[in-house]
C-alpha cells in the first residue's frame, strides 16, 4: 500500500532555530517527491521537487533531502521565523499511473515562538 | 503566486442547499484535481481532470460531482449539502504528470 508518513506530528521551536522534518514513504514506483507549506486556512504551496536522481535542493531557508534507497527525505529550516509557522506536508508522487498520483502525508505542524 | 482561485473563501449552508465551488486557473493547464482536506489530516483526492470533457472520480468517495466545459474552470457541485460534507475543499491544477502541482487557497465549508 502506498503510503507517507510524517514525523514530528508537530513540533515548536524558539524564533532563531533550526529543525529537521521527517517523511518516510512506501509509494513506488517512485516519480519524485515535494515538500509543501500550507498555512492555516490556505492552499499549500511548494518548495521543493526532487526526483529521483536529486539527493538535495534548496529553496532559501529551506533545505530537502532525499534518500531513494531507503525512501526517506527530510525538510530542514534554518534560523527559523515567525512567518514559518505552517503545517509542512511531504507529497510523493509515482509513475505507475496515468494519473501520477499524489500521495500526502498528514504534515508535521510547526510553531515558531518568539 | 499560483494563478489559481477558488471562491467562495468560506461558505455556511443549510442542509438540502444546493452549492458549486468554483475553482479556475489562467495557467492553461490540462489537469485539474479537487481535493478534500478535514482538519489535521491528509489532502484525499475526490476528482480530477485530464482536459475539457475528461472527469473521473478520486479515491475517496464523494457525493459530489464536477464538469470541464472549459480547460480553466472546474467547478464542483452539491446537490443537496449535509454535515458530513463539511470540510476544506482544494483545487489544483498541473501542466502535467510528474510537474508541480498549484492549489488555490481553498473553500471551507460548513453545512448546518
Amino acid at each position: 500500500k502506498n503510503q507517507v508518513e510524517q514525523s514530528p506530528q508537530s513540533l515548536i521551536i524558539l524564533e532563531g532555530k533550526n529543525c529537521t522534518l521527517q517523511c518516510n514513504y512506501t509509494v513506488s514506483p517512485f516519480s519524485n517527491l515535494r515538500w509543501y507549506k500550507q498555512d492555516t486556512g490556505r492552499g499549500p504551496v511548494s518548495l521543493t521537487i526532487m526526483t529521483f536522481s536529486e539527493n538535495t535542493k534548496s529553496n532559501g531557508r529551506y533545505t530537502a533531502t532525499l534518500d531513494a534507497d531507503t525512501k526517506q527525505s527530510s525538510l530542514h529550516i534554518t534560523a527559523s521565523q515567525l512567518s514559518d509557522s505552517a503545517s509542512y506536508i511531504c507529497v510523493v508522487s509515482d509513475r505507475g499511473s496515468t494519473l501520477g498520483r499524489l500521495y500526502f502525508g498528514r504534515g508535521t505542524q510547526l510553531t515558531v515562538w518568539p | 503566486e499560483a494563478d489559481i482561485y477558488q471562491t467562495p473563501r468560506y461558505l455556511v449552508i443549510g442542509t438540502g442547499k444546493k452549492i458549486t465551488l468554483e475553482c479556475s486557473q489562467t495557467m492553461g493547464h490540462d489537469k485539474m484535481y479537487w481535493y478534500q482536506q478535514d482538519p489535521g489530516m491528509e489532502l484525499h483526492l475526490i476528482h480530477y481532470s485530464y482536459g475539457v470533457n475528461s472527469t473521473e472520480k478520486g479515491d475517496l468517495s464523494s457525493e459530489s460531482t464536477v464538469s470541464r466545459i472549459r480547460t480553466e474552470h472546474f467547478p464542483l457541485t452539491l446537490e443537496s449539502a449535509r454535515p458530513s460534507h463539511t470540510s476544506q475543499y482544494l483545487c489544483a491544477s498541473s501542466p502535467r504528470e510528474g510537474t508541480e502541482a498549484f492549489f488555490g487557497q481553498g473553500t471551507r465549508l460548513t453545512v448546518v
